[in-house]
């Protein structure tokens, strides 16, 4: 079974533009999370996704939006860039139920640079 | 609400000596409890999970971890360290509540593995 994948792995944008972030689940898995990692804040949620309605959501400015599709792909949108919003953005699925017990697979990742 | 605390941002060890990675938790809920490891330029992947059955946790690579209720700890432990464990740990807590996907992560513990 194929990963989590992520594209693209690497994006350079400048202050003010908007970014879109995709993401493929595992195969099967209906429930996509996202999350924003840097050095200074870690690993923070950003939201979660599931059948298609968010779920779950972190504590981010509105800044940060995203959906899912009818085949369970997401994507990520943040709108006017700012110099803080480089990171690494991860996104995991986990399997069918979409429950806390269950595992989360996450990507490699989609490194974004702002300048 | 529910938190993770790392104790230790770093730690250092010998190859071949027993490796321990602190990690206290709070949460209003019954949590379900995860360590996650991420080595350079990699995602993370998953060493074991907590969700309520058994408090001795074995996880992957040698890995276990026990959940003391009483102390609100899950501490990470491996009897001999190798190499390739240098790494970033992260002990990660997640409602346990069938509400979805919202893991809460510690701050990480770099792992260095010395010769």
């Amino acid at each position: 079974k194929a990963g989590v994948t992520q594209t693209p792995r690497y994006l350079i944008k400048t202050r003010g533009q908007q970014v879109t972030l995709s993401c493929s689940p595992i195969s099967g898995h209906r429930s996509v999370s996202w999350y924003q990692q840097t050095p200074g804040q870690g690993l923070q949620f950003l939201f979660e996704y599931f059948s298609e309605t968010q779920r779950n959501k972190g504590n981010f400015p509105g800044r940060f939006s995203g959906r899912q599709f009818s085949n369970s792909r997401s994507e990520m949108n943040v709108s006017t860039l700012e110099l803080g919003d480089s990171a690494l953005y991860l996104c995991a699925s986990s399997s069918p139920g979409g429950s806390s017990y269950n595992e989360q697979f996450f990507g490699p990742g989609t490194r974004l640079t702002v300048l | 609400a529910q938190s993770v605390t790392q104790l230790d941002s770093h730690v250092s060890v010998s190859e071949g000596t027993p490796v321990l990675l602190r990690c206290n938790y709070s949460s209003s809920y019954s949590p379900s409890l995860f360590w996650y490891v991420q080595h350079p330029n990699k995602g993370l992947q998953l060493l074991l999970k907590y969700t309520s059955a058994a408090t001795l946790v074995k996880g992957i690579n040698g890995f276990e971890a026990e959940f003391k209720k009483s102390e609100t700890s899950f501490h990470l432990t491996k009897p001999s360290a190798h190499m390739s464990d240098a790494a970033e740990y992260f002990c990660v807590v997640s409602l346990n509540n069938n509400a979805g996907n919202m893991l809460t992560f510690g701050g990480g513990t770099r792992l260095m593995v010395k010769p």
